[in-house]
């Protein structure tokens, strides 16, 4: 499988929305409703965010939102606050019991 | 509460082998899988597999078809990934994480693995 395609970076200030697409294929995005997001400041582990597209586990935050369209599924987080810094990276099920992952997107807060 | 422990640092050379030890607590071993991910220095995720502890069942990406196996003692709790053929493009942290086949999440992560090839 070939990795999901996710901007390299993005940035917004305090207080702004962003949004970080994830574009897969009809064998992964396309077809399954089992996108998840992850979450990874600088020397941490990966932190769940968002599952089944749209779904936010307990606990994390409703500025964080997803959704999808067609191959490409996308995370927007609202009022951007300086924590929200940090790499973010998408996962689709691709079929036949497979993951993958996209490149992941460095989040600046200006 | 729910966590992964996992061994600590490997140093080998190209060509040995690795295994890594992941010992989840705080659930039910056999409702969920176990999935493992790995990152090398400075780069992006990158899904190695995945094994249920209820049957045994694997899966691989094709990349790592052959050199990959994922392992579970149900006696001890703790799952293993052993890598072969080890090369310096494997060095990168290792990390087990719990696994929804069903909703497709990971969570929570084990505190990684670090895994040093280098002659």
């Amino acid at each position: 499988q070939s990795a999901l395609t996710q901007p390299a970076s993005v940035s917004g200030s305090p207080g702004q929305s962003i949004t970080i697409s994830c574009t897969g294929t009809s064998s992964d995005v396309g077809t399954y409703d089992l996108v998840s997001w992850y979450q990874q400041h600088p020397g941490k582990v990966p932190k769940l965010m968002i599952y089944e597209v749209a779904t936010r586990p307990s606990g994390v935050s409703n500025r964080f939102s997803g959704s999808k369209s067609g191959n490409t599924a996308s995370l927007t987080i609202s009022g951007l606050q300086a924590e929200d810094e940090a790499d973010y990276y998408c996962c689709s099920f691709a079929g036949s019991s497979t993951l993958v992952f996209g490149g992941g997107t460095s989040l600046t807060v200006l | 509460q729910v966590q992964l422990v996992q061994s600590a640092t490997e140093v080998k050379k190209p060509g040995a082998s690795v295994k890594v030890s992941c010992r989840p607590s705080g659930y039910t071993l056999t409702n969920y899988g176990l999935s493992w991910v790995r990152q090398a220095p400075g780069q992006g995720l990158e899904w190695l597999g995945w094994i249920s502890p209820y049957n045994g069942h694997t899966s691989y990406p094709q990349k790592f078809q052959g050199r990959v196996t994922m392992t579970i003692d149900t006696s001890t709790t703790t799952a293993y990934m052993e890598l072969r053929s080890l090369r310096s493009d494997d060095t990168a942290i290792y990390y087990c994480a719990r696994f929804s086949r069903r909703s497709n999440w990971l969570d929570p992560w084990g505190q990684g693995s670090l895994v040093t090839v280098s002659s």
